[in-house]
């Protein structure tokens, strides 16, 4: 059975990094990893997708070893703003009947 | 930001009930999806649809239907509500194009069932 498992909270302070990781030890070649973030009484948004190795974008950046067991989320410098609840998620494709895989979500706090 | 909104944002209704809520697109997505985000329980799909008159059921479908009668429109009804429905209940759109994960979401309907 698929899954995707993430820490349910982290704390951190302004200026640092933060490392999220998520396992999916189910994963198959054919599937994708995605991260969103989301502040209350929003919708998620989403922030950065990869297949392997590294992906970096203007707000992150996701390493994925080469076993794609695991993903980790770095978000350089947060600040307090960052504070939010990060999701993992793994989209598996099988023509129309599309998976997705949902973490249950990391809430991260930014202190001061 | 994608085209994508809810209503109503906020109903108050009792049990035994129907509710209908409406997502709709303006961006041509094939896929569209209802969510409902309950504390401890993240984000969980009740249904799907991934054309006009295709849907499908997700692993929280019971109480619950769609209907996608056009592709702008995502209809989810709760025939009978039921108090374990109140939650946050949010539809997202993504396109078609094979292996993306990216999602657009609405803002969210706040459901209260008395």
């Amino acid at each position: 059975l698929a899954k995707t498992t993430q820490p349910i909270s982290m704390d951190s302070y302004e200026g640092q990094e933060v490392n999220i990781t998520c396992s999916h030890n189910n994963i198959a070649t054919n599937d994708y990893i995605t991260w969103y973030q989301q502040f209350p009484s929003q919708g998620p948004r989403f922030i950065i997708q990869g297949y392997k190795t590294k992906v970096t974008n203007e707000v992150a950046s996701l390493f994925i070893p080469a076993d794609r067991k695991s993903s980790t989320l770095s978000l350089p410098r947060v600040s307090l703003s960052d504070t939010a609840v990060y999701y993992c998620l793994v989209v598996k494709n099988a023509g129309n009947n599309r998976k997705l895989i949902w973490g249950l979500g990391t809430s991260l706090a930014v202190n001061p | 930001d994608a085209g994508i909104t809810q209503s109503p944002r906020h109903k108050v209704t009792e049990t035994g009930t129907p509710v209908t809520l409406r997502c709709h697109q303006t961006e041509n997505h094939r896929y569209m999806y209802w969510y409902r985000q309950d504390p401890g329980h993240g984000l969980r799909l009740i249904h799907y649809s991934y054309g006009v008159k295709d849907t499908d059921k997700g692993e929280v479908s019971d109480g619950y239907s769609v209907s996608r009668s056009k592709t702008e429109d995502f209809l989810l009804t709760l025939e009978s509500a039921t108090s374990s429905q109140t939650s946050v209940y949010f539809c997202a759109i993504s396109p078609g194009t094979v292996n993306t994960g990216e999602l657009f979401f609405g803002e969210g309907s706040r459901l209260t069932v008395l």
